[in-house]
């Protein structure tokens, strides 16, 4: 079964618009850790973001914010302002204690265009 | 470069050939994970090492493939007998400790079986 579902594949927006990246995530544990990772063109994923499962306070790092709700298993993403260097494909991802080294189970991904 | 290395960035092989692939942690990480992205697709895991020794394998899709890091560092993913479907871009990733989750990304090797 998906763990991380991502349900928008592709948003295009203009830039200076705000967009939401919608994450929802499927889990047992009551341990687990939830990430956001950045791939752009280049292809490297870039680390922006993780939580764990006894924090929902919600997280600003300037133009982003993340939106963490245990009630409806959802973790999602806002870029206030967005910029065209933010077009890249973002990735939602799942740790669970449950797994050996905690490693990452990952949405499908949202593509996201800004364009000027 | 002080990141996760992976080499080679391309590889094109034919079908049934063998291929290794390697990665270079940052130094002084401890965990070390193999990745298989296809296209459109967010990464798979495919095998976990917490030091030298393989603490999880459990996303290896099949005994072609098998993974080693005899001296905790440096790991080579290896993959027998080749196949079309084995086509993606491998990643590497490695993080200071398991329990951090925050894992560092190599650039990938794109493989390409023809």
């Amino acid at each position: 079964a998906q763990k991380v579902t991502q349900a928008q594949t592709e948003i295009s927006v203009v830039e200076k618009e705000d967009v939401t990246l919608d994450c929802v995530y499927e889990t047992r544990d009551t341990t687990y850790y939830l990430f956001w990772y950045k791939q752009p063109p280049s292809g490297e994923l870039v680390f922006l973001i993780r939580r764990n499962s006894f924090d929902e306070q919600n997280e600003i790092s300037g133009r982003y914010s993340w939106n963490f709700q245990k009630s409806t298993s959802s973790f999602n993403f806002t870029i206030t302002a967005s910029q065209v260097v933010d077009s890249a494909v973002y990735f939602c991802a799942l740790s669970e204690g449950s797994n050996s080294g905690y490693a990452l189970n990952f949405g499908k991904g949202t593509s996201l265009l800004v364009t000027p | 470069g002080a990141g996760v290395s992976q080499t080679p960035s391309n590889k094109v092989t034919e079908k049934g050939k063998y291929v290794e692939l390697r990665c270079d942690p940052i130094s002084g990480h401890t965990a070390l994970y193999w990745y298989r992205q296809s296209l459109g697709q967010g990464p798979e895991f495919l095998i976990y090492f917490q030091g030298t020794g393989a603490a999880d394998d459990s996303g290896l899709p099949n005994d072609r493939f098998f993974a080693v890091r005899p001296e905790g560092s440096v790991s080579t993913l290896k993959i027998q007998r080749t196949e079309r479907g084995d086509s993606a871009v491998y990643l590497c990733a490695s993080s200071l400790g398991s329990y951090t989750g925050e894992l560092f990304f190599g650039e990938g090797s794109r493989l390409t079986v023809l």
